[in-house]
């Protein structure tokens, strides 16, 4: 049962674009929703992260957007730059279960100079 | 320089073989935990521990086993009963309490290819 789904699997922008990922989930009592980076052959970095609270979160070039009622949440990306190139991968937790993080299958996204 | 430790990053072994992943924080993080990730896929759960001495099976367990004797170490078995052993392997660690527990952070992995 994936919980977690994210779309699109690969984007392409030109550099100075907007990058969006979208990510929906099912299960209610998720509390934190997390969004991080992932350079190929690293470890994933925590880039930011909601809670349901708070229905948008900024910092930088990178804004969550948070829609509570239609269980769904957003990654943008905005001016896009090479470096950016990366794959991102949404993910959500609940407190009551130990902060397991439920990630969603990934962004590829590449950015055109 | 403090953080997450993974060791070795390549690691290959023959089929049949058991073969133990080391992961290291010196963060003082209580929990640790263990995620398998296959190409174009997303991260997969398969261990976790809150606290020393005690863990928890996650998602996919079956075929790997974990111990948790130091608050800093959180080693990671692979046995010859995982049927599908080759893939990356990432530890992450988070502060056990307060809102900043929810933050993991990961470490460069381990990529096991089994043959």
């Amino acid at each position: 049962q994936q919980q977690v789904k994210q779309s699109p699997q690969s984007l392409i922008v030109q550099k100075g674009g907007i990058s969006i990922i979208n990510c929906a989930y099912e299960n209610t009592a998720f509390d934190y929703f997390p969004w991080y980076q992932q350079f190929p052959g690293k470890g994933p970095a925590l880039l930011i992260a909601i809670r349901p609270d708070v229905s948008e979160k900024k910092e930088g070039r990178f804004t969550i957007s948070f829609n509570k009622s239609a269980k769904q949440f957003s990654l943008h990306i905005m001016d896009s730059q090479p470096g950016d190139s990366a794959t991102y991968f949404c993910a959500a937790s609940k407190s009551a279960a130990g902060n397991k993080l439920t990630f969603g299958g990934g962004t590829r996204v590449l950015v055109k100079p | 320089d403090g953080g997450i430790t993974q060791s070795p990053k390549y690691l290959f072994r023959k089929e049949g073989q058991n073969v133990t992943l080391s992961c290291e924080q010196n963060l003082n993080h209580d929990a640790m935990y263990w995620y398998r990730q296959d190409p174009g896929q997303g991260l997969r759960l398969i261990y976790y521990s809150q606290i020393v001495n005690d863990f928890q099976k996650g998602d996919i367990a079956e075929g790997y086993s974990v111990s948790r004797e130091k608050k800093e170490s959180f080693p990671l078995t692979v046995t010859s009963a995982q049927k599908n052993p080759t893939a990356f392997y990432l530890c992450a660690s988070s502060p056990r309490a307060g809102m900043s527990s929810y933050e993991q952070y990961f470490g460069p992995g381990t990529r096991l290819t089994v043959t």
